[in-house]
């Protein structure tokens, strides 16, 4: 079946450090790809999504390109704020079907 | 536009005991679907309906729980009995129905702990 793998944390970075959260997917077909992000005590909201290959999706500052020769799907940001500190989570989904999510990614920001 | 609300955030029960949470979605969106995430691993996906139709239901653990979306507005998901695995948060989302949209917009789940 459908999986999804990223990168196991937690990760700490400094402020304005670049920030690289590996993810990996397994799927039959092209499925759309996304980031989700849970900031702390709120619920997930939608980070950027690309829904074929080589889309790039974008947002607050935030990037990822979707790779079908890698199956991949990395978060990138340049430089990153201690507000960025959360849970970020990458998932996978075909049209209005289940997504398919990574064990997430705890991320902490120090000033 | 007022998101996917969820109820309760918090609760807190003994084994052996029944827990119903609800999830009100977007105004509009007919898929609604229901996610878990114990104990920090990964969401998992239980249900997706459709208005008052499920239309998958195989991430279901058991027959323990119940969903249900009466008049394909609001939904309910029953444990009963509750077990000390069912632990975790849990998040219902939801979504338009046109068949390009693939964007789930998500609530802030409920934190069930189960004692």
């Amino acid at each position: 079946g459908d999986s999804v793998t990223q990168m196991e944390g937690p990760v700490t970075l400094s402020e304005e450090a670049f920030l690289t959260i590996n993810c990996t997917y397994t799927a039959t077909g092209y499925p759309s790809l996304f980031w989700y992000v849970q900031y702390p005590g709120e619920g997930l909201q939608l980070l950027l999504k690309a829904t074929k290959a080589d889309d790039k999706g974008s947002n607050k500052g935030f990037e990822a390109t979707y790779r079908k020769e890698t199956t991949s799907f990395h978060l990138e940001k340049g430089s990153v704020q201690v507000s960025d500190s959360a849970v970020y989570f990458c998932a996978l989904g075909f049209g209005n079907e289940k997504l398919t999510f990574g064990t997430g990614t705890r991320l902490t920001i120090i000033p | 536009e007022a998101g996917v609300t969820q109820f309760p955030s918090h609760s807190v029960i003994e084994k052996g005991q029944t827990v119903t949470l609800r999830c009100d979605p977007i105004s509009g969106h007919d898929n609604l679907y229901w996610y878990r995430r114990v104990m920090g691993k990964e969401i998992k996906f239980l249900l997706h309906f459709v208005k008052e139709s499920k239309q998958d239901e195989s991430g279901m653990p058991n027959n323990r729980f119940l969903a249900e979306r009466t008049g394909g507005t609001y939904s309910t998901l029953k444990v009963q009995p509750a077990e000390l695995e069912d632990s975790g948060v849990y998040f219902c989302a939801s979504s338009p129905l046109a068949t390009s949209t693939d964007t789930q917009y998500f609530g802030p789940g409920t934190r069930l702990t189960v004692l």
